[in-house]
């Protein structure tokens, strides 16, 4: 099965700045989609950004980028000009093509120091 | 665009007593998740459905968890008897299912507190 590491449990960064979120995953498929969800703590899982694995171009949304690496099976987020609103719990998600099976990291929080 | 409703949004209950909780996906969506969610921890996925019939189901105790989707549509998870391990948020999730890049769109969840 596959799993999806997250080694950084907690992170900060001051507003406005950049930060990077990192994540790893293992899995034997050669195509598959991987996402970043945002969670408040109102709980509810925002979709940030995601990924088709065949694209080797990354994908951005507005302060929201990633870094790729498929051969490293290597997927992190960059947030660029941090704002209090990006505070939370980051998930790094992998799904499967075939059968849409979803798995998920441990998550990083996230803190936006003013 | 309606989102993913879940009921109740807390619940708390003695261990060995039974629990159900509901959810209702986005209109259309074939594909529908139960996660659970400890905390401090990332989901981990107990059941998948496409449409009316499970896809993976091979992390849900089912010794005391049970799950169905009638009409492939509502779907509802039961506790029975519950644990004190079961305390956790137990999120549902919905997508659109077809080959292709659909992404999971998540309820607000449950918080189940088990004492």
């Amino acid at each position: 099965a596959q799993t999806v590491t997250q080694s950084q449990p907690e992170m900060s960064v001051q507003e406005a700045e950049t930060v990077t979120l990192s994540c790893t995953y293992d899995t034997s498929e050669s195509d598959y989609y991987l996402f970043w969800y945002k969670q408040p703590p109102s709980r509810q899982m925002i979709l940030v950004i995601r990924q088709e694995a065949y694209k080797q171009q990354n994908a951005t949304e507005n302060r929201f980028s990633v870094n790729f690496q498929k051969a490293a099976k290597s997927f992190s987020l960059k947030i660029s000009d941090s704002q209090l609103g990006d505070a939370a719990m980051y998930f790094c998600a992998y799904r499967s093509v075939g059968n849409n099976d979803m798995r998920f990291g441990a998550g990083t929080r996230l803190t936006v120091k003013p | 665009e309606a989102g993913v409703a879940q009921s109740p949004r807390y619940k708390i209950i003695e261990k060995r007593q039974s629990v159900a909780f509901w959810c209702n996906p986005i209109s259309g969506h074939a594909t529908l998740y139960w996660y659970q969610q400890i905390l401090g921890q990332g989901p981990k996925l107990l059941i998948q459905f496409q449409n009316n019939g499970v896809v993976d189901d091979s992390q849900l105790p089912k010794d005391r968890f049970s799950a169905e989707r009638l009409k492939g549509v509502d779907s509802t998870l039961k506790i029975q008897p519950a644990k004190l391990e079961d305390s956790a948020v137990y999120l549902c999730a919905s997508s659109l299912g077809r080959q292709g890049f659909t992404e999971a769109f998540f309820g607000q969840g449950t918080r189940l507190t088990v004492v």
